[in-house]
């Protein structure tokens, strides 16, 4: 069954670092997503991704985070300058086209900001 | 802003009993999914619907979509622990977004 790969899978950083999350989608999905969860909240979108660009942003999805494509492989989430409230745990997902389909949820990174 | 509501918030039942978990809104959504998640894992999808009405049936869960597309409903029959979990409905709104909103989750522990 494919899957999509998160790494690292625990990221302990200082507020104020800057974190690269990293994700290899499914080979032949083509969008992309970042979702985080806040412990004992709600799965929150933050960003879609297709076709090399922004597709959607979410009001979390502030300058301070930008995703990138930067080969094939893989799909990259930064925070440039890491908050405490920045802590969750990060998903990567994708799917193969826009409409109904579901998506393919990576394992996670939880991030945690010191 | 969309909002999708999930009831009960918990549930704890015995192993062999029936449950209903709801996923209600206020706005229609173009299709609604039910995901399951484990502790420290991504949510896992369970089902995609799409029009009003449907029902979809996986082994012993069933999952209906209203006929006005704004809630939705998963039916677990004869719960086993293995079904123990975090579910989730996640809604995509029919404006042409990518994303999807997703409930605020039932925790569901079945004991043997």
């Amino acid at each position: 069954e494919p899957e999509v790969t998160q790494t690292p899978s625990h990221q302990v950083t200082q507020m104020g670092q800057e974190v690269i999350l990293r994700c290899v989608p499914i080979s032949n999905h083509l969008y992309f997503y970042w979702y985080r969860q806040i412990l004992g909240q709600k799965v929150e979108f933050l960003v879609s991704f297709y076709n090399n660009e922004i597709s959607e942003k979410s009001e979390i999805f502030d300058d301070q985070f930008s995703v990138e494509r930067p080969d094939g492989s893989n799909f990259t989430l930064k925070i440039r300058s890491t908050k405490l409230e920045d802590s969750a745990m990060y998903f990567c997902a994708s799917s193969e086209a826009k409409g109904p389909y579901g998506y393919t949820f990576g394992s996670g990174t939880r991030l945690t900001v010191v | 802003t969309q909002l999708l509501e999930q009831s009960p918030q918990f549930l704890s039942i015995q192993e062999g009993e029936n449950l209903t978990v709801y996923c209600n809104s206020s706005s229609v959504f173009s299709s609604l999914q039910w995901y399951r998640q484990e502790p420290g894992e991504g949510p896992v999808l369970l089902v995609t619907v799409v029009t009003g009405g449907e029902v979809k049936k996986l082994k012993r869960l069933t999952f209906q979509f209203g006929d006005a597309r704004k809630d939705s409903s998963l039916h677990i029959t004869a719960a086993q622990p293995g079904d123990t979990g975090l579910y989730l409905c996640a809604g995509r709104g029919t404006s042409g977004t990518y994303k999807y909103i997703f409930g605020t989750g039932t925790r569901l522990k079945v004991l043997a």
